[in-house]
């Protein structure tokens, strides 16, 4: 059964704080995203990586960074935590060509 | 500007009903279409897709329906359960340079009550 993990469900930071959300999937995929959800505004893509060490800025990449370093792990950084970084962050994977993507659990990320 | 489109945030519907659910775009090129339904606290899952050649998918009770003169797809889902009560979020796929590009709708919230 296919498996994408986020190191997370819950996570509480301090503004300022640099924070790391780590994503693996177990399914050999080439391409990785990561999104937040926020109610009223459906799934956002902040970043994305078609392979290994290749990264592209999604819709709202600001104040965000990611690293994908090995295949199966995508990691997303957030340099100095914000209060509007308060969200949902899903990370996703899928094959590359093919449309469906797979979603990790999520991380509710609360940034006080 | 939104290319996807679902205009209803949410919708109520007795247990054993049909549930409409209801997508529209604005962008021609798109040509494929998902449907995937999230319970809150969890991840996306996905639940059916429809290629812009055809104009219907089933999956047991899951349909959905494309029309693509009208820019528009359905998701009906007959009969429905109690445990259909999530947020389905409709997505259109293009072909953007080498790959291809996901865009979202902002979500339908469906209660199904018993």
């Amino acid at each position: 059964d296919v498996k994408v993990t986020q190191s997370s469900r819950y996570l509480v930071k301090r503004t300022g704080e640099k924070v790391f959300l780590e994503c693996v999937q177990d399914m050999d995929h080439e391409n990785m995203f990561w999104y937040r959800q926020d109610p009223g505004l459906g799934l956002r893509l902040i970043y994305f990586s078609y392979d290994v060490k290749m990264k592209e800025k999604g819709d709202i990449p600001e104040g965000y960074s990611v690293s994908r370093e090995k295949k199966e792990r995508f990691s997303l950084i957030l340099e100095s935590a914000s209060t509007n970084q308060t969200s949902m962050y899903l990370c996703a994977s899928r094959t590359g060509g093919i449309e469906k993507l797979f979603f990790g659990s999520g991380t509710q990320l609360s940034v006080l | 500007d939104q290319q996807v489109k679902q205009n209803s945030p949410s919708l109520s519907v007795q247990e054993g009903r049909i549930s409409i659910l209801n997508c529209d775009y604005t962008n021609s090129m798109f040509d494929y279409f998902l449907w995937y339904k999230k319970y809150p606290a969890e991840g996306p899952t996905f639940l059916i897709s429809i290629s812009s050649i055809k104009d219907k998918n089933e999956d047991g009770r899951f349909t959905v329906f494309l029309n693509k003169s009208a820019k528009h797809l359905s998701l009906h889902i007959v009969p429905s359960q109690p445990g259909d009560s999530a947020v389905y979020f409709c997505a259109a796929s293009a072909r953007a340079g080498n790959n291809r590009k996901l865009i979202w709708g902002l979500g339908t919230s469906l209660a199904v009550n018993p």
